[in-house]
């Protein structure tokens, strides 16, 4: 049992590029989640997965947000055409079926310029 | 309303005192609390959890929630300088398939002074 692993951990894009973040759970954990963190606030849900299957999405997911999960294992979380409201901390987490509470990975930081 | 409230602080208390960390919740069939710490820069980490009202204990930290007042709130016993760090109150939903959704305050942040 690694943790919750994010690549990268820090991400300098220019406005307009598409950036891909990687988020590899905990080996055994069916359940995997997005959120995003803005400075001050709290963690704000994205999207999950169960397995492979994306089963819940945020309305804060817009069009240019993409996760998958293939295979159920990694999954990836890419914004398109980034805006300077896109600069957040990015962070992944990962349960068990029926388990209480979350490992959050470290966190993709993001910053668009 | 937000559906998750903390006072954002700074809190301060002294090495050694009680800290208490409060949260309040607008949805009142909510069912399960959790609490997080997190350090400046890091991710949160889970400290615990409660799902009925009453205390609920892990080492220096109690849990305790009301769920007729809406309230949850956070104790930490003698409180050490590495306590220092905000602390975000999350509530659960559950989702298709079992999942789980949480929905957290903007925290508070506690300083634990020498």
């Amino acid at each position: 049992d690694t943790g919750v692993s994010q690549n990268p951990r820090h991400k300098i894009t220019k406005r307009g590029q598409n950036v891909t973040f990687r988020c590899d759970p905990i080996s055994e954990h069916n359940r995997l989640y997005w959120y995003r963190q803005t400075l001050g606030q709290g963690p704000e849900f994205l999207t999950y997965f169960q397995n492979e299957a994306q089963l819940e999405k945020s309305r804060l997911l817009s069009d240019r947000f993409s996760a998958e999960r293939p295979k159920g294992s990694f999954s990836t979380l890419e914004i398109q055409r980034t805006e300077q409201g896109d600069s957040a901390m990015y962070l992944c987490a990962s349960s068990l079926t029926g388990g209480s509470g979350y490992t959050f990975g470290s966190g993709t930081r993001l910053t668009v310029v | 309303q937000k559906e998750v409230e903390q006072n954002s602080g700074p809190l301060s208390v002294p090495e050694g005192a009680i800290a208490s960390l409060n949260c309040t919740y607008s949805d009142r069939g909510s069912q399960s609390f959790f609490w997080y710490r997190q350090y400046s820069g890091k991710s949160p980490e889970l400290i615990m959890f409660i799902y009925s009202n009453g205390d609920k204990e892990d080492g220096r930290f109690t849990a305790q929630l009301n769920k007729a007042s809406q309230y949850v709130s956070l104790l930490i016993r003698d409180s050490q300088p590495s306590d220092s760090a905000t602390y975000l109150c999350a509530v659960n939903m559950i989702l298709t398939g079992g999942g789980n959704k949480l929905t957290f305050g903007t925290g508070t942040q506690l300083k634990v002074e020498l």
